[in-house]
């Protein structure tokens, strides 16, 4: 069946990158997906990749995919306070309509 | 463009009532999809909404039905509410069911007392 798994937390200095992992079952999913979550409110769309993509790179972010491996990382450069939330990877369902969410990973950004 | 709104925000319910929640999609989306988000996890799937039809469904009971309107917007419908029930749930749209980009509402936290 559909899976995501996630790290459940991750801790970094500001100013440093952060990468937060992923792995999924269905070799079959088009696209990937990362969304963060601040306190209370609801998922912010960050990026996504294609399946027949490595690599894509938005600004401060960059998303690597190793299909082979069914594994996802998203880089998060120059991490500042204002990052610190729960970022929760996500791949469409086989009929690509539904997504199938890991857990999320809690990132905590110091100063 | 406001955006996906879900209201109410937040509610609280007696086990065992019945409880609508409201979503009205981005503009220029015609498909809705609801998740329920309990403590600590990541959203779980419920059902799609697509041309005013159920078009999936994820692993609820039939206590969970859902509407939608001619202009797209929706509702979600929970009877005999359980403890259990008591999460935040997340409407997205997209502009059809296949669409690459969903995008999701603040959540309603339902808490079932």
């Amino acid at each position: 069946g559909e899976d995501v798994e996630q790290s459940l937390f991750l801790s970094v200095r500001e100013g440093d990158s952060s990468v937060i992992n992923c792995t999924y079952t269905d070799s079959s999913s088009t696209y990937l997906y990362w969304y963060k979550q601040e306190p209370g409110a609801g998922l912010q769309l960050l990026t996504y990749i294609f399946s027949n993509m490595d690599m894509k790179q938005d600004q401060r972010l960059t998303v690597l995919l190793n299909k082979k491996d069914k594994h996802l990382s998203l880089r998060i450069a120059d991490t500042q306070t204002g990052d610190s939330a729960i970022y929760f990877c996500a791949e469409k369902n086989q009929a690509g309509t539904a997504l199938i969410f890991g857990k999320g990973t809690t990132l905590s950004v110091s100063s | 463009d406001a955006g996906v709104t879900q209201s109410p925000t937040h509610l609280i319910k007696t086990r065992g009532q019945q409880v609508t929640l409201r979503c009205s999609p981005k503009s220029g989306h015609d498909t809705v999809s609801w998740y329920q988000q309990a403590l600590g996890q990541g959203p779980q799937f419920i059902f799609q909404y697509y041309e005013e039809e159920e078009r999936q469904r994820g692993n609820f009971p039939d206590r969970f039905s859902g509407h939608q309107f001619p202009n797209y917007s929706s509702e979600l419908n929970v009877n005999a509410l359980l403890l259990g029930d008591s999460a935040l749930y997340l409407c997205a749209s997209s502009r059809d069911r296949a669409d690459t980009e969903a995008f999701f509402g603040q959540g309603t936290r339902l808490t079932v007392v």
